[in-house]
C-alpha cells in the first residue's frame, strides 16, 4: 500500500528557508487524482494545513503562509517538496505530508518530521 | 476562510461510556467535505470519518459521524482504552483545508 515518508533538516536558522521532501512509496505520485499536502503541528497545538499540489502540478496554499510557501513535485523521484522561506521560531513544528483522494479527507499520512527554527 | 470550533475542549469519561464530540463551522460546509481524525501522542493523525458519516477503512463501528450544514458530531458509542486520544474535525472548501482545534478525550 502507499506510504509517505518525510525527510529534511531538523534544524533551520531564523530567516533561512525550510526545505522538506516527501517520498511516496507503494504507488506512483502521478497516477490517480490525488492532492498531496503539507500539514504542520506545533508542539501541543493543533493541525495547520500549509498547502497542496495536485497530480497535474497545480498548487494551492494557506493564505496565511502563501507569500512564503512553495510546493513542487518531482515525478521521476516520486516525491513532492515543501519550501518555507524566512522562517522564525513560530515555524517550529512537526511537519507532515499527506494524501487526499480528491478534495476531501487525508487518508494517508507520513510519520511526521520535527523541524526546529533556532540559531 | 471557514473556521471550525470543536467542543468541549476536554472530555473526561470512563471506558464503556459514550462520547459525543461537536464540531461547529462558521459557515455551511458540504457534508462531502467534513472529516474526523484521531491522534495519539507521537503519532500522525488517523482518518476515522469522511463525508461526515462514512467510516474509513478498518475503523470500528463504535465510531460514527453525523450532521450537516454547520453542525457535525462524532460519537464513540462505547469507549475502549485505545480510544483515549485527541480528535480533530476538518473541512475542505474554497481550495483549502482547515482543522478544528481538537477535543481531548481523557480517562476519568
Amino acid at each position: 500500500q502507499v506510504q509517505l515518508q518525510e525527510s529534511g533538516p531538523g534544524l533551520v536558522k531564523p530567516s533561512q528557508t525550510l526545505s522538506l521532501t516527501c517520498t511516496v512509496s507503494g504507488g506512483s505520485i502521478s497516477s490517480g487524482s490525488y492532492y498531496w499536502s503539507w500539514i504542520r503541528q506545533p508542539a501541543g497545538k493543533g493541525l495547520e494545513w500549509i498547502g497542496r499540489i495536485y497530480t497535474s502540478g497545480s498548487t494551492n496554499y494557506n493564505p496565511s503562509l502563501k507569500s512564503r510557501v512553495t510546493i513542487s513535485v518531482d515525478t521521476s523521484k516520486n516525491q513532492f517538496s515543501l519550501k518555507l522561506s524566512s522562517v522564525t521560531a513560530a515555524d517550529t513544528a512537526v511537519y507532515y505530508c499527506a494524501r487526499a483522494p480528491g478534495p476531501s479527507a487525508f487518508d494517508i499520512w507520513g510519520q511526521g518530521t520535527m523541524v526546529t527554527v533556532s540559531s | 476562510e471557514i473556521v471550525l470550533t470543536q467542543s468541549p475542549g476536554t472530555l473526561s469519561l470512563s471506558p464503556g461510556e459514550r462520547a459525543t464530540l461537536s464540531c461547529r463551522a462558521s459557515q455551511s460546509v458540504s457534508s462531502s467535505y467534513l472529516a474526523w481524525y484521531q491522534q495519539k501522542p507521537g503519532q500522525a493523525p488517523r482518518l476515522l470519518i469522511y463525508g461526515a458519516s462514512s467510516r474509513a477503512t478498518g475503523i470500528p463501528d463504535r465510531f460514527s459521524g453525523s450532521g450537516s450544514g454547520t453542525d457535525f458530531t462524532l460519537t464513540i458509542s462505547r469507549l475502549e482504552p485505545e480510544d483515549f486520544a485527541v480528535y480533530y474535525c476538518q473541512q475542505y472548501g474554497s481550495s483549502s483545508w482547515t482543522f478544528g482545534q481538537g477535543t481531548k478525550v481523557e480517562i476519568k
